[in-house]
Parts: C-alpha cells; sequence; structure tokens
C-alpha cells in the first residue's frame, strides 16, 4: 500500500489549458503540501493544506490554485498551463506540520508535467 | 522562511572512497527541524533522517552518520565506504512551519 498516490503519473498539455493534478492519500495525515521539483532549485513549495478547505500558498504559487474538499484529496490546478510550469510535481502528507511523527513528510511518486 | 544552501551541486567518487554531503541553513526560528532525504535515479525521495535543532549529538546509521552544528548552521551528511548504489540525489531540508529544500547534490559513484 502506497499510502499516498498522484495521477496522472504523465501528462502532456497545450499552452493555455487548464490542468488538474491529484494527490489521494489513505492515511487520513492532516497536513498535504504540493511542490515542483527543476533542476537547481531542488524542490520547491506550491501550496499546501492544514486540513479540509485550509489551504495557503508557498513560495511559487502564482499560476496554481488548490482545492481540498475531503481529508483523502489535494488537487492542484494549472488554470492556464504555460511551458514555465513544465515541471515535475510532487504531493507530500504528513501527521504534523513540524514532522512530530518522527519522518518528515512522505512523499508521492511524482507527476511529470509537459506543456508544449 | 528558512533558506538552505548546498553548495556541492555535483560529486563523482570511487566506490569504497567516503563522501561528505554539506548542507549549510538559515532560520530564524529557535526551534526546526533538519532533514535528509535521498531521490534515487528512480526518481522517489527517499526520507533518511530528522534531527530536531535541539539535539545536536551525530548519528550514525550503518555507513551513514550527520554531523549537526548548530553554532555554524550545518548539517553535514558523510556517506563511508560508498557504494554505486548510493549513486542518488541527496536533498537537505529544514522544516518549521513548512519543509524547503536545498537545490540537492547529485552523488556518483563509480565501481
Amino acid at each position: 500500500d502506497a499510502g499516498i498516490t498522484q495521477s496522472p503519473r504523465h501528462k502532456v498539455t497545450e499552452t493555455g489549458t487548464p490542468v488538474t493534478l491529484r494527490c489521494h492519500q489513505t492515511e487520513n495525515h492532516r497536513y498535504m503540501y504540493w511542490y515542483r521539483q527543476d533542476p537547481g532549485h531542488g524542490l520547491r513549495l506550491i501550496h499546501y493544506s492544514y486540513g479540509v478547505k485550509d489551504t495557503d500558498k508557498g513560495e511559487v504559487s502564482d499560476g496554481y490554485s488548490v482545492s481540498r474538499s475531503k481529508t483523502e484529496d489535494f488537487l492542484l490546478t494549472l488554470e492556464s498551463a504555460t511551458s514555465s510550469q513544465t515541471s515535475v510535481y510532487f504531493c507530500a502528507i504528513s501527521d504534523s506540520g513540524q514532522g512530530e511523527g518522527g519522518y518528515g513528510y512522505t512523499f508521492g511518486s511524482g507527476t511529470r508535467l509537459t506543456v508544449v | 522562511a528558512q533558506k538552505v544552501t548546498q553548495a556541492q551541486t555535483e560529486i563523482s567518487v570511487v566506490e569504497k572512497e567516503d563522501v561528505t554531503l554539506d548542507c549549510v541553513y538559515e532560520t530564524r526560528d529557535t526551534t526546526y527541524y533538519l532533514f535528509w532525504y535521498k531521490q534515487p535515479p528512480s526518481g522517489e525521495l527517499v526520507f533518511l533522517i530528522r534531527r530536531n535543532s535541539f539535539d545536536e549529538q551525530n548519528e550514525i546509521s550503518g555507513r551513514y552518520s550527520w554531523n549537526f552544528q548548530k553554532s555554524t548552521s550545518s548539517f553535514n551528511f558523510t556517506i563511508t565506504a560508498s557504494q554505486v548504489v548510493d549513486s542518488a540525489v541527496y536533498f537537505c531540508a529544514p522544516l518549521n512551519n513548512d519543509m524547503r529544500f536545498g537545490a540537492g547534490t547529485r552523488l556518483t559513484v563509480k565501481p
């Protein structure tokens, strides 16, 4: 059991189209996060959620929106995809905002998004 | 927000060599946590270690060891007797309200 799954795993989309990435967890963790990974930048936080309907911006939130209507699902939406949003997107979960659970964040396998 | 610098972009060693990956962080918080993650070529992120800011004891786990020095804001990671399977990108990540990552160090271990 993965505990956290991301879908789709790969996606190619055209500039200007909306895209939604899904993160699903079965751990009942309160906190969920979306990161993007680009060469030379490591992982950068896009948005995070600290509960159902409670979300906040990270360091690179422009062009992205999120929603969390259920504990288990955290959606990341690119309203109008641009080539600069070509990246690998990782979702993460945590049972505590400060990693009190002992293992920090658990990450999904990633979604490789290409915007052409 | 915290910031982390991993000055070594790429390191290449020959199997059985020891290698140290550097991590320097900045934070204004007095309570925080520090993590190391490994990202092998398959792409997943693997948790390696968590350390809180009040615990400055060095830690050893098999061939891995970590040196945390709060006075210099460093949390360095050493692999002893490296193996080809250690080839990966390694990330240092401080955490307070959320986790921020360094740019990573790509380690290549040659046979």
